[in-house]
């Protein structure tokens, strides 16, 4: 069965540094897709972005990218320019291509910004 | 589009009564899923449906959840009877599949369920 990890628990930056954010998981698929959500404490799970496997150019939206590295399984997400708003917690979500709709979260990272 | 639409947000109940949470998925999604979110496991796949149809509900805890899907544009989860252990946000999310790197997952806002 596919496993997604997140080892950090918790997490620190200050404002305008840099933070990143580790996922890895656990799959015997070649074809699946990586998520990185948010949810801050309004609770809403925001979607920060989307990695396709079969993809080798790393994800980036704005401020936020990912390092993928597929024969490792690893799957990390880094904050630049951090920002007191970016202070949420943080899910890797893994979800296979073809067989099935079911996405799977990691236990998440608590993010905290400091100014 | 406004989203998924979960009602209600917050919903307070005494052990033994039954619980209905209701989910408005994003029109044009074609799966349905509601998840569960406790501080001790995390957010967890209760059950999905596809097409209307349930596909897996291998994570419903027990005979005390059911969940329906009558038409694309409507779904419930029910609990009868709850229990304060069944105290937890509970979030319904839709998606579909429109071609390859085209996938959307939205969630809605969740109901926080509190029984005592």
């Amino acid at each position: 069965a596919q496993t997604v990890t997140q080892s950090q628990p918790e997490m620190s930056v200050q404002e305008a540094e840099t933070v990143t954010l580790s996922c890895t998981y656990d799959t015997s698929e070649s074809d699946y897709y990586l998520f990185w959500y948010k949810q801050p404490p309004s609770r809403q799970m925001i979607l920060v972005i989307r990695q396709e496997a079969y993809k080798q150019q790393n994800a980036t939206e704005n401020r936020f990218s990912v390092n993928f590295q597929k024969a490792a399984k690893s799957f990390s997400l880094k904050i630049s320019d951090s920002q007191l708003g970016d202070a949420a917690m943080y899910f890797c979500a893994y979800l296979e291509t073809y067989n099935t709709d079911k996405l799977i979260f990691g236990t998440g990272t608590r993010l905290q910004v400091f100014p | 589009d406004a989203g998924v639409i979960q009602s209600p947000r917050h919903e307070v109940t005494e052990m033994g009564q039954e619980v209905t949470l209701r989910c408005k998925p994003i029109s044009g999604h074609n799966s349905l899923f509601w998840y569960r979110q406790t501080m001790m496991r995390g957010l967890e796949l209760l059950i999905y449906f596809n097409n209307n149809v349930p596909i897996d509900d291998s994570g419903m805890p027990e005979d005390r959840f059911s969940a329906k899907m009558p038409n694309a544009s409507f779904s419930t989860l029910k609990i009868q009877p709850s229990e304060p252990r069944d105290s937890a946000v509970y979030f319904c999310a839709s998606s579909t599949r429109t071609g390859r790197g085209n996938y959307g997952y939205t969630f809605g806002s969740g109901t926080r369920l509190t029984v005592v």
